[in-house]
């Protein structure tokens, strides 16, 4: 089966850029997306077909995803930003979801 | 804008069926795929299944063996999951699974707010 891994935290000052990786192998030839989840919420799509926004997801919030790996990256990262972030891709082979175990994002 | 609602019991008795029904507003069914996702708590997110309104269905192999998933009405479709125990205990969320044309790009754009299920006597 296809298996996707994130660091289980990642920490960032107030304005600084966070960067949260998924990898996966070859993950670069599929597609990833991020959610955002908030403690007592259900996720939120932030980026789709790798560096793609939703409508009314802010500029801050962008994606890449080459060779085995794919990043969530927040510019400027804001307190309302912390949050747990799962990345997740598609496993073509047997047309399932692939999610990554989750990456706990501290503002701090 | 499309939006979903799950609903079931919040408590179900260990060996006993699970049964949840998402039910969709501001769309119909027709034409797309719907999913379900759980997070225990604490954890992280665990893909189900999905199904595509034509009842063509595809599931984790890890519950397979337990579990269907349906359509019931033009608004509503269905999960079912049978034998449970403490470890089926989470927050159950239904979402709507975007599918492309061809390539890789699937991803759930919309998702319910969860209903949480304790399997417990």
């Amino acid at each position: 089966s296809y298996e996707l891994t994130q660091p289980p935290s990642v920490s960032v000052s107030p304005g600084q850029t966070a960067s949260i990786p998924c990898s996966g192998d070859k993950l670069g030839l599929r597609y990833a997306c991020w959610y955002q989840q908030k403690p007592g919420q259900s996720p939120v799509l932030v980026i789709y077909q790798d560096n793609k926004r939703p409508s009314g997801i802010p500029e801050r919030f962008s994606g890449s995803n080459s060779g085995n790996t794919a990043t969530l990256t927040i510019s400027g990262t804001q307190a309302m930003d912390e949050a747990d972030y799962y990345c997740q891709a598609w496993n073509s082979s047997t047309a399932h979801v692939v999610f990554g175990g989750g990456t706990k994002l501290t503002v701090l | 804008q499309v939006q979903l609602q799950e609903s079931g019991p919040g408590l179900v008795q260990p060996s006993e069926t699970l049964a949840l029904t998402c039910t969709v507003s501001g769309g119909s069914i027709s034409s797309h795929y719907w999913t379900w996702i759980r997070q225990p708590p604490g954890k992280g997110l665990e893909w189900i299944g999905y199904i595509h309104n034509s009842g063509s269905t595809t599931y984790n192999p890890s519950l397979m063996s337990r579990l269907i998933i349906s359509v019931d009405t033009s608004k509503q479709f269905s999960l079912k999951l049978s034998f449970v125990t403490a470890a089926d205990t989470a927050v159950y969320y239904c979402a709507k699974l975007v599918t492309p044309p061809v390539g890789t790009n699937y991803y759930m754009d919309v998702w319910g707010k969860g209903t949480t299920v304790t399997v417990s006597s």
